[in-house]
């Protein structure tokens, strides 16, 4: 039990579907993120939340849309995603972006695939 | 361009048997350097962290070791169990404002009976 949990943990959908991923954190952190992991590349930060203010977008298509109601749950709306966007989508928490040394908790993950 | 770079991308060996993983690193400046263990359908596990100053350090069976001039890590599994099997994932932070992390494509390994 690592402290994040992300629902659902499979997603199979198509790409006209509108779905949301969930992430919740039971660590009285600050800072939360969004990652996408495909085969055989590395973790792709997609964006990360700072005391619910967003501080980072990295380039990522306006067809993920992510929502921070405050510091302990985190969203990623997905509406008309492509074959690629198919990857393991990660959800961590840190105390905060701004201390180093500190690790960031995982979540196990929603496997989604888009048919 | 700030990069990190894993070898071997895969591993197998026998139960019982000792293997280390290779991390090289581009990251300037640096901070710290994490190693993460992902089990199959799990998130990553953070394993050790070595700051600038640190050489070696120890986690049970595993010891990581780092060499800031070389910008090297690696880590080293002894008397290997088929728990250890996962991707390691190596992921250095950089010393600036932004402090985000790079991470390395990982090592698979593989631990047979």
């Amino acid at each position: 039990e690592t402290g994040v949990t992300q629902t659902p943990r499979h997603l199979v959908m198509g790409m006209t579907n509108k779905k949301s991923l969930k992430c919740e954190q039971h660590l009285g952190h600050n800072a939360m993120y969004w990652y996408k992991q495909s085969a055989k590349k590395p973790l792709e930060l997609m964006f990360v939340y700072n005391f619910k203010e967003q501080t980072e977008n990295n380039s990522v298509p306006s067809r993920f849309s992510p929502e921070c109601p405050n510091s302990s749950h985190l969203f990623l709306h997905l509406h008309t995603l492509q074959p690629e966007d198919s990857a393991l989508y990660l959800c961590a928490s840190s105390q905060e972006t701004g201390i180093r040394n500190q690790p960031q908790h995982f979540g196990d993950g929603t496997r989604l695939s888009i048919l | 361009k700030n990069q990190v770079e894993q070898s071997p991308q895969s591993l197998i060996i026998l139960e019982g048997k000792n293997c280390t993983l290779q991390c090289n690193y581009t990251v300037s400046p640096f901070s710290n350097l994490r190693w993460y263990k992902q089990d199959t359908g799990r998130g990553p596990v953070s394993l050790t962290i070595m700051t600038f100053s640190e050489n070696t350090k120890s986690n049970g069976r595993y010891t990581a070791t780092l060499d800031a001039d070389t910008k090297q890590s690696s880590l080293h599994i002894t008397a290997s169990q088929l728990s250890d099997s996962a991707s390691y994932i190596c992921v250095v932070s950089g010393n600036n404002a932004g402090n985000m992390l790079t991470f390395g494509g990982g090592t698979r390994l593989m631990v047979k009976p």
